[in-house]
């Protein structure tokens, strides 16, 4: 069976510092990818998918990014955090979009 | 253009009372929904599909494309029932689901 795994489960990290969030998935093979971020009151705001190796498209002009160096691992980065960035960040996997997602446990991120 | 309302951000209900979530959603075609249930502290999960006519802890929804809607229905409503709960729209031409705002449920005893 498919699973995904996500971690950090939670981060503080200072304003400045860089930023690294990994998800895998296990089970299955050309997975599309999403990293979302989910805000209390707002909703899930997609960041950025991946529908194959490399392959990275930007939902949001923002102050992360993403890359997929392999199949079955989508990473979001930082260079330099922003207060901003602070958030609850979910990696999900499709194997198209007709079935649904299926979503990371989540990383709760703190820039301080 | 694409888009799914979810008109209440939080819908309180006494245990044993029905309940409805309400969804609308705008698109020019034949779209899949879904219902997607958060937990308090536990990861995201798809509740439920339109094309798959469940029943999930017994929750139902239909697909009204008159009305554009697709609420989700329990005749009576569990404590463990208290979630955040999506509404969740696949317009077959990309990669992306388009979310609703989402509706906090919570089951008063």
């Amino acid at each position: 069976s498919q699973t995904i795994h996500q971690w950090p489960a939670t981060l503080v990290q200072p304003v400045g510092s860089p930023l690294s969030l990994e998800c895998t998935v296990e089970g299955t093979s050309n997975p599309n990818l999403y990293w979302y971020r989910q805000a209390a009151g707002r909703g899930l705001q997609l960041l950025f998918y991946s529908v194959g190796i490399g392959q990275i498209s930007s939902e949001v002009p923002q102050n992360l990014s993403a890359s997929r160096p392999q199949d079955r691992q989508f990473i979001l980065s930082s260079k330099k955090l922003l207060l901003s960035d602070s958030g609850f960040y979910l990696c999900a996997w499709s194997e198209g979009v007709d079935y649904g997602y299926t979503f990371g446990s989540g990383t709760r991120l703190t820039v301080v | 253009a694409q888009r799914v309302t979810q008109p209440e951000k939080l819908l309180s209900v006494f245990k044993g009372a029905p309940v409805e979530l309400k969804c609308n959603y705008s698109y020019s075609g034949s779209p899949e929904l879904f219902w997607y249930v958060q937990y308090s502290r536990q990861r995201l999960q798809l509740l439920l599909r339109h094309i798959s006519r469940e029943s999930i802890k017994g929750f139902t929804a239909d697909l009204n494309k008159g009305e554009t809607s697709f609420h989700l229905k329990k005749p009576f409503a569990q404590e463990e029932d208290s979630a955040m709960y999506y509404c969740a729209l696949s317009g077959r031409s990309n990669y992306q689901l388009i979310w609703g705002a989402g509706t906090k449920l919570i089951i008063k005893p």
